[in-house]
């Protein structure tokens, strides 16, 4: 299975600050990557598709970019409504397989 | 607007069995893949199966292989997830999800979540 390492696993940050999360695959990957945003007691919203994409009525904002097995999503301007956790998801191989998640909060 | 509503979760004694449904609207569902996805409590995404558009096949990982069963009647609109057997590290939020357009295991629509409790 490939192991999709996330880090780091909580990030307090203020709000305008550029905040950067990451995900290092286990093996090559290619773009088949996916960042999902889970909002406090919600259900989770893709965000970011092959590796760089950003899905419908995302905020442009956000950001995503790979760089050999490293995949970053990036929030250029953090805001008060971008506060909860995120996953990165690798779609290359099945089992497809979540990193273990970023809880992003407002210093 | 795209609506999975999750039905039948519940507490359940281990080794025994339980069957959710999602049923979807506001999109050609016979057109989408589809999958289901579970959060134990506090933790993070788990991928529990999913199953092309016409139902022809189906895909798990290990951790539920031969005990759960993902299938779907697309004149209803409705995703069924048959689970037998169940144990404790099976509690979790399931979630209905739809795949990308193309097929591509990318979850771009969710449902609310439905409680799956194992316990004696």
């Amino acid at each position: 299975d490939i192991q999709m390492t996330q880090s780091p696993a909580s990030l307090s940050a203020s709000l305008e600050e550029i905040v950067t999360i990451t995900c290092q695959a286990s093996q090559d990957i290619g773009n088949w990557l996916a960042w999902y945003q889970q909002k406090p007691g919600k259900s989770p919203q893709l965000l970011i598709y092959d590796a760089t994409s950003l899905a419908d009525g995302v905020p442009s904002r956000f950001s995503g970019s790979r760089s050999g097995t490293q995949y970053s999503l990036k929030i250029s301007r953090l805001q008060v409504e971008d506060i909860g956790s995120y996953y990165c998801q690798q779609a290359h191989s099945n089992p497809w397989t979540f990193g273990g998640g970023t809880k992003l909060e407002l210093k | 607007e795209v609506q999975l509503v999750e039905t039948g979760g519940g507490l359940v004694q281990p080794g025994r069995s339980l069957k959710l449904s999602c049923v979807a609207s506001g999109f050609t569902f016979n057109n989408y893949w589809m999958s289901w996805t579970r959060q134990a409590p506090g933790k993070g995404l788990e991928w529990v199966a999913s199953i092309t558009n016409s139902g022809g096949s189906t895909y798990y990982p290990d951790s539920v292989k031969g005990r759960f069963t993902i299938s779907r009647d697309n004149a209803k609109n409705t995703l069924y997830l048959q689970m037998n057997s169940l144990r404790s590290e099976d509690t979790a939020t399931y979630y209905c999800t739809r795949d990308y357009y193309d097929g591509t295991p990318y979850f771009d629509y969710w449902g609310q979540g439905v409680m799956v409790t194992v316990s004696s």
